[in-house]
């Protein structure tokens, strides 16, 4: 099955700088890729996601890269504020077509400091 | 466009209890999805229901069950509760299924006394 990892629990920035958020999945057949934010008391809120067909996307502030050779995905934040404090989670597509599951890593706790 | 709508946002019950939470999707939205989170194991998927099929199912207990209206509205069901399932449980819907962008409610804090 599917597994999906995060390489660090908890990561600290300074405000203003960029946050970089790393995720590691097990199988080479995944071709859907989210990521997403929760914030306390609050469900996850989607930021952005990614498809198997292409390498780096883009939105506000994020940028999501996937290296599909290594099978690693990553979220970058660009000029990191305080509302950006939360845990964030990858997530990946197990399954094909519309159907399958989303499963989720553990999720990274980033703090930033004003 | 309202979100995820899940009620009630709290429950305490007593072991051996049974339960229903309610999820209404974001309207359009065909595909709804369940959650369990918990500190321990983190986001777990327990089943996703389209059109008013289920059409996925996680590896949860016979316990864990559900169901889907023609509006598209879910309900959850747990019977026989036990102190291990007191968890948030998360809805969240989508167009058509999980190759899009699922959107989440702020779910239900079930406690198990």
């Amino acid at each position: 099955g599917e597994s999906v990892g995060l390489h660090l629990p908890t990561l600290s920035v300074q405000e203003g700088d960029n946050s970089i958020i790393n995720c590691a999945y097990s199988n080479s057949a995944s071709d859907y890729f989210i990521w997403y934010k929760q914030e306390s008391g609050k469900g996850p809120q989607f930021i952005i996601d990614i498809r198997s067909n292409m390498d780096k996307r883009q939105g506000q502030r994020v940028t999501v890269l996937l290296n599909k050779t290594v099978k690693h995905l990553s979220l970058q934040i660009a000029a990191t504020q305080p509302g950006d404090s939360a845990v964030y989670f990858c997530a990946v597509r197990h399954g094909s077509g519309n159907t399958g599951k989303l499963i989720f890593g553990q999720g990274t706790t980033l703090q930033v400091k004003p | 466009k309202a979100g995820v709508t899940q009620t009630p946002r709290y429950l305490i019950k007593t072991r051996g209890q049974q339960v229903t939470l309610s999820c209404s999707p974001i309207s359009g939205h065909r595909s709804v999805s369940w959650y369990q989170q918990t500190p321990g194991q983190g986001l777990q998927f327990l089943f996703e229901y389209f059109s008013e099929t289920q059409r996925n199912k996680g590896n949860f207990p016979g316990r864990f069950s559900g169901r889907q209206f023609s509006n598209s509205r879910s309900e959850m069901n747990v019977s026989t509760l036990e102190l291990g399932d007191s968890a948030l449980y998360l809805c969240a819907s989508s167009l058509t299924g999980v190759d899009q962008p699922q959107h989440f409610g702020d779910g239900t804090r079930l406690s198990i006394l």
